[in-house]
């Protein structure tokens, strides 16, 4: 079975602040793929970053980083000094050939940045 | 260039109407998806081609009919709507879903804001 949880249901920090949305997958496949997508109230999914079961280095693009740790399971996204244009609905998402290469997402994270 | 577009961007219609949805990609890929999203829900799979064939159903009520007339459009007629239908309607490409080894990045569209009343 193929299952994402995010379980942060909405997170508000004030501009400039660090921020960790968390992910936690499940599936039993070996071999899947991860993703974070970012939406804003406009409602097009941005995608953010993909990652795959074998490559557990973190990743770092700018203001955002990814940590990914088979060990529990997680693929954690932080965003470093936020900004009021951060602010979104953020989805993680899980997709494996066991799941038919479907992508399951999480129940996503609203994301307020107050400034 | 990484974009999918869907037309209209705003559709009102009533139960009896029939409309289409319109999605494009000029990005060569040859899988197409529809995807259903409600309010504060995660994305809802409802359709894929794969090479312009349908190769997944997710038991989607005969009310929504799609049709992939080539490989860079994706429509979506509808007919008989209920007022339980109404939702975000997203678009999504990728690659290729052929090969098994390789689950491709899905890009969206901006999506279409449906209300039946």
């Amino acid at each position: 079975a193929q299952k994402v949880t995010q379980a942060q249901t909405e997170i508000s920090v004030v501009e400039k602040e660090d921020v960790t949305l968390d992910c936690v997958y499940e599936t039993r496949d070996t071999t899947y793929y991860l993703f974070w997508y970012k939406q804003p109230p406009s409602g097009e999914l941005v995608f953010l970053i993909r990652r795959n079961s074998f490559d557990e280095q973190n990743e770092i693009s700018g203001r955002y980083s990814w940590n990914f740790q088979k060990s529990t399971s997680s693929f954690n996204f932080t965003i470093t000094a936020s900004q009021v244009v951060d602010s979104a609905v953020y989805f993680c998402a899980l997709t494996s050939r066991a799941g038919a290469n479907n992508l399951f997402f999480g129940t996503g994270t609203r994301l307020t940045v107050i400034p | 260039d990484t974009e999918v577009t869907q037309t209209p961007k705003h559709l009102v219609m009533g139960m009896t109407n029939k409309k289409s949805l319109k999605c494009e990609q000029h990005m060569g890929h040859r899988a197409m998806y529809w995807y259903k999203q409600k309010a504060k829900k995660p994305p809802e799979l409802m359709f894929v081609y794969s090479y312009e064939k349908l190769s997944i159903n997710e038991s989607v009520p005969s009310r929504f009919s799609p049709e992939c007339p080539n490989s860079s459009l994706l429509n979506l007629h509808l007919h008989a709507l209920q007022p339980e239908d109404s939702a975000l309607y997203l678009c999504a490409s990728s690659q290729d879903l052929k090969g098994g080894g390789v689950t491709d990045t899905q890009y969206f569209g901006p999506g279409t804001r449906l209300t039946v009343l």
